[in-house]
């Protein structure tokens, strides 16, 4: 049984950073990707980047270049996120899948980050 | 890269259909087969209904289908049950490390 579980909620002050975790139970991240996606309150769904557990490989949505990095390795990945702003208050979902094509199959149940002075 | 365009809500009767439709441009929708459908039901995680525009994972009722069309992708829910309620997002590729959104609709089952 594939489950995805995440980190729990995070309160942030504008200009930190928050370090959100992705862990595989019951199962690895062997052959697959690691997407990042985001719904901020009252919006739709917004893809942040993907990671390779397995070679490294990670890419990144240009909304995010340069504020996002991701890491980890086959059981753990991990998604950071840094200058944070108010409008980063969001669920942030990790994702199985096979790069970013072919749908994500297996979600986390979500981390809200909060980003309040 | 803006998301794609949804309509905001769509409803249907027990029994009937409701289509879905999302709209981009060559560079996303048109360009590629590699149109997704999610189901979003109100806290909790998306559930992956439909990907590479027609394909269905299994467990998926055969009730949701995909297709495409030009720029516009369609996601179909024939004979509506009171479960099917919930938003549904398309998503679709956009190049290397690009990867569009939809706006959303809500579909409601009157």
């Amino acid at each position: 049984q594939v489950q995805l579980v995440q980190s729990g909620a995070e309160v942030k002050k504008p200009g930190a950073s928050v370090k959100v975790s992705c862990k595989a139970s019951g199962n690895t991240f062997t052959s697959y990707d690691i997407n990042w996606v985001r719904q901020a309150p009252g919006q739709g769904l917004e893809w942040v980047g993907f990671m390779n557990p397995n070679t490294g490989y990670t890419g990144y949505s240009q909304s995010f270049q340069g504020r996002v990095t991701m890491t980890g390795s086959i059981s753990t990945v991990y998604m950071e996120l840094s200058s944070l702003r108010s409008e980063d208050t969001a669920v942030y979902y990790c994702a199985r899948g096979r790069g970013i094509t072919r749908g994500f199959d297996y979600w986390g149940q979500g981390t809200l980050v909060t980003v309040s002075s | 890269q803006s998301a794609l365009t949804q309509p905001p809500s769509a409803s249907g009767s027990p029994g009937q259909s409701v289509t879905i439709s999302c709209t981009g441009t060559s560079s996303d929708v048109g360009g590629y087969n590699y149109v997704s459908w999610y189901q979003l039901h109100p806290g909790k995680a998306p559930k992956l209904m439909i990907y590479e525009v027609n394909k269905r994972p299994s467990g998926v009722p055969d009730r949701f289908s995909g297709s495409k069309s030009g720029n516009t992708a369609s996601l179909t829910v024939s004979g509506l049950q009171t479960e099917d309620e919930a938003d549904y997002y398309c998503n679709s590729y956009a190049g290397i490390n690009n990867l569009v959104f939809g706006t959303g609709t809500k579909v409601t089952v009157l």
